[in-house]
């Protein structure tokens, strides 16, 4: 089983859609979470940090569940600009790297 | 504050030829990485480095060396190239573990013909 993974997509949504992205990490003991967004032929940037009791940032929501070790991010009222390949990222086993998921493609349509 | 840097930005290599890719970041991190990314495939770790004289390998690191010899720079060689190193190459750095995430280079597009 992979450390993280991610369903790969692509997700095609329209213009102002709500669109939710799952993640599934097998190390219980993870204690720190990412998620990423990576353009096209370009490095990947950290689009938020995800906290135990889930947080916001503008029109993105990411939530964790220790119980069933996955993670989540919502994008509401979904832009052109959000089109993008949205990296889960968590804390290795031995603590001193990241782990990243394959990433979940995402088409925003006009 | 110029975060990490990365050079070249594009390079074409001959079989066999060699090359360093150069990386240095200028955020007093102990924690530098080397990654490689294929067209359309996730990120694979090559080696990393938890601080000056201190390296290990990660997930792919056959035809690869690393050294750190300063905090600041972290530069990965590429002995005798071959076309299954055409890749896009990242370096990132990390204040630390725990909370903290990836700043990451602009990428090196390496080509080997």
């Amino acid at each position: 089983r992979k450390e993280v993974e991610q369903d790969p997509g692509p997700f095609n949504v329209p213009e102002g859609a709500t669109v939710a992205f799952n993640c599934t990490y097998s190390n219980s003991a993870s204690q720190s979470f990412f998620w990423y967004r990576q353009d096209c032929r370009k490095e990947p940037k950290l689009l938020m940090s995800v906290y135990s009791s889930g947080n916001e940032d503008g029109r993105f929501t990411a939530q964790l569940n220790r119980a069933s070790q996955y993670i989540s991010l919502l994008i509401r009222d979904s832009k052109l600009s959000d089109s993008a390949t949205y990296l889960c990222v968590v804390n290795s086993r031995a603590g001193n790297m990241l782990t990243f998921g394959g990433g979940t493609r995402l088409m925003v349509k006009p | 504050n110029a975060g990490v840097t990365q050079t070249p930005k594009f390079r074409i290599l001959k079989i066999g030829q060699s090359m360093t890719l150069q990386c240095t970041q200028d955020m007093n991190h102990n924690y530098m990485y080397w990654y490689r990314q294929d067209p359309g495939m996730g990120l694979k770790l090559i080696y990393y480095s938890v601080g000056a004289g201190i390296t290990d390998k990660g997930e792919v690191p056959n035809g690869y060396n690393v050294s750190r010899s300063t905090t600041e720079d972290f530069p990965l060689r590429l002995e005798l190239a071959a076309p299954s190193q055409t890749s896009v190459y990242f370096c990132a750095s990390r204040q630390g573990q725990g909370g903290y995430g990836y700043t990451f280079g602009s990428g090196t597009r390496l080509t080997v013909v």
